[in-house]
C-alpha cells in the first residue's frame, strides 16, 4: 500500500490565486510527521513546511499552510497569492517517528503551473 | 550558513567505470541520507547513517553500491562497475537529531552512464 498518495499529478493556478496540493498518508504509527518539498526545474529539493502528528494547530510558513486532517489522513499544502515562481514540483512526505528509523517515504509529486 | 554540498553536480561516464558521488552534510548533522530519483521510481532513499553508523541500507539495490561515512562531515556513495540503468539524480540529505527535523537537501548529483 502506498504510504504517500498525492493523486494530482498536475495542477494549474493563475498567479495572485490561492491552490491546494492534496495528499494522503497512511500509517498505524500515532507519532509521525508531514513534510513537503518544492522541486524547481533547476532540481533541487527545498524544504517548505511542516506537521506533526500531535500538532494542535495547523502549520504555517509565509504563504504556505498546511490544511491538516488528521481523521482523514490528510494533510494538504496550500499555497496563498501563487507566484510565477512557486511553478515546480511538489512532494509531500512523511516520516514515521516510533519505528526508530528516519525514513522519509515520498509522494509521486504534484506540478503546479502558475500562469500569468 | 552552508548547507548540504554535493560533488560532483554532474557526472557522465561510461558503462563498466566506477563513480564516486561525495557528500558534505551540514555542521553539526548527524543524520545522512542518500537518496536516488528517476522518473519511473520517483525518490527512493537508498541509505541512512546516525552518527557515522548505517542503520538503514536496505534500499541499496545491489551490492554494485556501496556507502560509507568516515567521518561526521563526510560521506560517499560509490558504485563499481556502474550500469546505464543507474543513471539518475542522486541526493544527498542531512538533519539533526531523532526528533521530526526536516531534511535539507543538496543540489544533486546528475549521472549518466554512457
Amino acid at each position: 500500500a502506498q504510504k504517500i498518495t498525492q493523486t494530482q499529478p498536475g495542477m494549474f493556478v493563475q498567479e495572485k490565486e490561492a491552490v491546494t496540493l492534496d495528499c494522503t498518508y497512511d500509517t498505524s504509527d500515532p507519532s509521525y510527521g508531514l513534510f513537503w518539498y518544492k522541486q524547481p526545474s533547476s532540481g533541487e529539493m527545498i524544504f517548505l513546511i511542516y506537521q506533526g502528528s500531535y500538532d494542535q494547530q495547523n502549520a504555517t510558513e509565509g504563504r504556505y499552510s498546511l490544511n491538516f486532517q488528521k481523521a482523514r489522513k490528510s494533510a494538504n499544502l496550500v499555497i496563498s497569492a501563487s507566484q510565477l515562481g512557486d511553478s515546480a514540483m511538489y512532494f509531500c512526505a512523511m516520516r514515521e517517528v516510533n519505528t526508530g528509523f528516519q525514513k522519509l517515504v515520498f509522494g509521486t509529486g504534484t506540478r503546479l503551473l502558475v500562469s500569468p | 550558513d552552508a548547507g548540504v554540498i554535493q560533488s560532483p553536480r554532474h557526472e557522465v561516464t561510461e558503462m563498466g567505470q566506477e563513480v564516486t558521488l561525495r557528500c558534505k552534510p551540514i555542521s553539526g548533522h548527524n543524520s545522512l541520507f542518500w537518496y536516488r530519483q528517476t522518473m519511473m521510481r520517483g525518490l527512493e532513499l537508498l541509505i541512512y547513517f546516525n552518527n557515522n553508523v548505517p542503520i538503514d541500507d536496505s534500499g541499496m539495490p545491489e551490492d554494485r553500491f556501496s556507502a560509507k561515512m568516515p567521518n561526521a562531515s563526510f560521506s560517499t556513495l560509490k558504485i563499481q562497475p556502474s550500469e546505464p540503468r543507474d543513471s539518475a539524480v542522486y541526493f544527498c540529505a542531512s538533519s539533526l537529531g531523532q526528533g521530526p527535523q526536516p531534511q535539507h537537501f543538496g543540489d544533486g548529483t546528475r549521472l549518466s552512464i554512457l
